[in-house]
């Protein structure tokens, strides 16, 4: 079946410090790929997406590139703040009924 | 404009009893997702409306679980009656039309956090 499997965290940076938060997945057909994040005391929100292969999807200095030969779907951040600290989840949508299906999230805190 | 709204944020209640979740999505939104969230774990969805029509619950454990939406806008989930193991998060979620399950951008509520003693 479709699923995500998303690097353990927590992580830790230091203000200004590269992010790389890693997903791979398992789907059947095309799927669509997603990250979503939720800061603290707030709701889930889509952070950036990506539909097809070789597809990048930008937002708030966050990409991550939709890698077909891979599996991979691994969001990136060349400088990341201290407003950045959040759980980050990776999702894709399926070819059941279109369902959403999240990785386990990792959450990130960044220091100033 | 206002976002999702749940009720009540949390609840403590004692195994056997029952609870109720209340779901208020955003204007205009037809379609609406509960999504259940484990400690650790992602959101797995467990029903989603369109309008008043549960189009996908064949994760909703329907012995214990039940939801409803009527008039196509609120929504309530009910456990009945509760055990141990349905402490979690229970998360509210809407998008516009089948649209958005398609473009998978969906709008979070803050979630209510239940814990059964």
């Amino acid at each position: 079946g479709d699923s995500v499997t998303q690097m353990e965290g927590p992580v830790t940076l230091s203000e200004e410090a590269f992010l790389t938060i890693n997903c791979t997945y398992t789907a059947t057909g095309y799927p669509s790929l997603f990250w979503y994040v939720q800061y603290p005391g707030e709701g889930l929100q889509l952070l950036l997406k990506a539909t097809k292969a070789d597809d990048k999807g930008s937002n708030k200095g966050f990409e991550a590139t939709y890698r077909k030969e891979t599996t991979s779907f691994h969001l990136e951040k060349g400088s990341v703040q201290v407003s950045d600290s959040a759980v980050y989840f990776c999702a894709l949508r399926g070819s059941t009924l279109g369902r959403l299906y999240f990785g386990r999230g990792t959450q990130l805190t960044v220091w100033p | 404009e206002a976002g999702v709204v749940q009720s009540p944020r949390y609840k403590i209640i004692e195994k056997k009893q029952p609870v109720a979740f209340w779901c208020n999505p955003i204007s205009g939104h037809n379609t609406l997702y509960w999504y259940l969230q484990n400690l650790g774990q992602g959101p797995e969805l467990l029903i989603r409306y369109e309008n008043e029509e549960a189009v996908d619950d064949s994760q909703l454990p329907k012995d214990r679980f039940s939801a409803e939406r009527l008039k196509g806008v609120d929504s309530t989930l009910k456990i009945q009656p509760a055990e141990l193991g349905d402490s979690a998060v229970y998360l509210c979620a809407s998008s516009l039309g089948t649209g958005g399950a398609k473009t998978g951008e969906l709008f979070f509520g803050e979630g209510s956090r239940l814990t059964v003693l």
